[in-house]
């Protein structure tokens, strides 16, 4: 088994500040995800990544950047916060290849 | 794009009764994944199916790929039970999950 962690579980940022947040896995996958989930919605796909120095932008990628660092580990900034983006960002990671994925327990982020 | 629609969008339930959760989908599916998510906490995955039908505890699941569908049958309704659904599937080899609006179940003694 593993585990996904993300850090922070609450993040608190002021309108047009620069944020990030961090995941971190020990599946020992390829693949990491970030997707954002809007109160009582489904969620989006913000950017993934399918192999170390791989990036891929997804559905919902316009005012965020990510990097993933290592392996292990996959951030995401958002660029400048907004009030209406609001929620929760869950990371997630599967084998490459498409494969099932396993999800983090999310930071949740509030803009002032 | 490729769309995901999941009914009903809610379901209330007594305690004991079973439940039909459905999902349809705008492109044959490669992958299929239901998971569960209690109010403020995080997404688990309960399913993986991108064909045919698997078990396990309680649930049951059935992907017929070339009808675009799958469902997911709870058996004797716990309270514990209660929360939001997901269905989520990709197309062709790539690794984007879409998911569905969810479906919010309330099991109530």
């Amino acid at each position: 088994g593993g585990i996904i962690t993300q850090t922070p579980k609450f993040l608190i940022g002021q309108e047009g500040q620069k944020l990030t947040l961090k995941c971190q896995q020990n599946f020992n996958h390829d693949t990491m995800y970030w997707y954002r989930q809007d109160s009582g919605k489904g969620l989006r796909l913000i950017y993934y990544s399918i192999t170390e120095n791989d990036l891929q932008k997804g559905d919902l990628s316009e005012g965020y950047d990510a990097s993933r660092e290592k392996k292990s580990s996959f951030s995401l900034t958002v660029t400048s916060a907004q009030k209406n983006e609001m929620a929760v960002f869950l990371c997630a990671s599967s084998m490459m290849g498409g494969h099932e994925q396993y999800f983090g327990p999310g930071t949740r982020l509030t803009v002032l | 794009g490729q769309q995901v629609q999941q009914s009903p969008a809610s379901l209330v339930l007594q305690e004991g009764e079973n439940a039909e959760l459905q999902c349809n989908f705008s492109s044959t599916a490669t992958q299929l994944q239901w998971f569960y998510q209690r109010p403020g906490g995080s997404l688990v995955s309960l399913l993986y199916n991108p064909s045919g039908t698997k078990h396990t505890g309680r649930l049951t699941s059935t992907t017929v790929t070339k009808e675009r569908r799958s469902s997911l049958h709870i058996s004797s309704s716990q309270i514990t039970d209660s929360g939001t659904y997901f269905c989520a599937m990709t197309t062709g080899g790539n690794n984007k999950l879409t998911f569905g609006q969810g479906t919010v179940l309330s099991v109530i003694p």
